[in-house]
């Protein structure tokens, strides 16, 4: 069956970096693309962008341009996500999920909390 | 304020029919498909509806999408405890050029 397991949580400092992997399996891995996905405490979803599986293109949200960067390794299967110069109101639960097509994801990872805190 | 607007809460008891909205405009709903995830406490969010109306296998036919202009609309029939729940809704917006999301309504089983 198609799963994405996710890396543990994370605590960090304001002004840190933070690298989340989702190791996929039951699927091939270059046919679909990653979409990551965060969610504040509380809070509803927010988008954050696309890595293609294929070649590694990306599309990343306007409010994260210049600090989030989305990687992936065909040889394990595995799209990584980081968040540089972290801030407190970067705590959230992310996601990764397997991208049919804009806005279709299925299925999802179990999710990694993050927690930014001085 | 989410760019897709949905309604806080919705509530049924069980057996029921309860239904929750989905309004947009023309960048988004109004050009590209809405997707529908119900997230359980504490779970990620899974998909329940892709491509306005299309169901997934392996959720019931009990949840039935629909959309009409700038709006889309998500149905559980027969309502169960199981359904107690957050809904999103989701459609790629072309002028922000982003996914963007509803703000979840959450289905209370009385």
């Amino acid at each position: 069956q198609v799963q994405l397991v996710q890396s543990g949580a994370e605590v960090k400092k304001p002004g840190a970096s933070v690298k989340v992997s989702c190791k996929t399996s039951g699927y091939t891995f270059i046919s679909y693309g990653i979409t990551w996905v965060r969610q504040a405490p509380g809070q509803g979803l927010e988008w954050m962008g696309w890595i293609s599986g294929f070649n590694g293109n990306t599309k990343y949200a306007q409010k994260f341009q210049g600090r989030l960067t989305m990687t992936r390794d065909t040889s394990t299967s595995t799209a990584y996500m980081e968040l540089r110069n972290l801030r407190s109101d970067d705590t959230a639960v992310f996601y990764c999920a397997r991208d049919w097509t804009t806005g279709w994801y299925d299925p999802w990872g179990q999710g990694t909390l993050v927690t930014v805190f001085s | 304020q989410s760019v897709l607007t949905q309604p806080p809460s919705a509530s049924g008891t069980p057996g029921q029919r309860v239904s929750m909205s989905c309004s947009g405009g023309s960048s988004n709903i109004g050009s590209n498909a809405v997707n529908w995830y119900q997230q359980l406490p504490g779970t990620a969010p899974r998909l329940v509806i892709h491509s306005d109306n299309q169901r997934p296998s392996g959720v019931p036919d009990r949840f039935s999408g629909s959309k009409s202009g700038t709006s889309a609309s998500l149905a559980i029939s027969g309502l169960q405890s199981d359904d107690q729940a957050d809904y999103y809704c989701a459609a790629w917006d072309e002028s922000l050029n982003t996914v963007v999301f509803g703000g979840g309504t959450k289905v209370t089983v009385l």
